[in-house]
């Protein structure tokens, strides 16, 4: 079975810096694109950060550039969000996602979610 | 960026009617590059189109994607009990990705 299992969540004040890791089983990781998406309270789904199947490629979203990096290691298997100078508008579940076939970004597997706040 | 549209907000249906969901986006989207997803609460969003058109493995007959250009639509054929829930278009054409707002859909 294809899984995403995440991890790294919490409570964290702001300005402050936390780590999302995502370890993914049951497909060949380093052929697909992954991507970070985030759900704050109330809201809709957005877009947050991507990165293409080899890591040479990355994208973010306005609102976390320069703040936020997205990486991966091929050999194990896991993608990450490396989250700074967070905001408490940065409060969100977030979501990691395995991209579509022929490096398409579109996601047909996602992780569970992980709940971060951003309080003090 | 392209924004894409999503109406109505809410659709209040019975079992077993016809849904209809829109979704506009603001540029035309080269090769309909255009994808719907499911979501539950406490789950992960669930893949059900992409392409515009095609149907992701193990998505049930009843869900099927249509449009082009600037306009995409979702129906699902019979809504059943599992099927009440928010659903979201998204466009892969240019960076940033982007979802519309999302169509939830409740009974009735």
């Amino acid at each position: 079975d294809v899984q995403l299992l995440q991890s790294g969540g919490g409570l964290v004040q702001p300005g402050g810096s936390l780590t999302l890791s995502c370890a993914a089983s049951g497909f060949t990781f380093n052929k697909y694109a992954m991507t970070w998406v985030r759900q704050a309270p109330g809201k809709g789904l957005e877009w947050v950060s991507a990165i293409s199947r080899s890591g040479e490629s990355s994208y973010h979203a306005d609102s976390v550039k320069g703040r936020f990096t997205i990486s991966r290691d091929n050999s194990k298997s896991t993608l990450y969000l490396q989250m700074n100078s967070l905001r408490a508008e940065d409060t969100a579940v977030y979501y990691c996602a395995k991209g579509g076939y022929d490096d398409y970004y579109y996601f047909d597997t996602w992780g569970q979610g992980i709940l971060v706040t951003v309080s003090s | 960026e392209i924004v894409m549209t999503q109406s109505p907000a809410t659709l209040s249906m019975s079992p077993g009617e016809r849904a209809t969901l829109s979704c506009r986006a603001s540029q035309s989207l080269d090769s309909n590059l255009a994808a719907w997803y499911q979501h539950k609460p406490g789950q992960g969003p669930s893949l059900l189109i992409y392409a515009s058109s095609t149907r992701a493995t193990g998505v049930p007959a009843r869900f099927s994607g249509s449009g082009s250009g600037t306009e995409f639509t979702l129906t699902i054929s019979s809504l059943q009990s599992e099927d009440f829930a928010v659903y979201y278009c998204q466009q892969y054409n240019k960076w940033p990705l982007t979802f519309g707002g999302g169509t939830k859909v409740e009974i009735k």
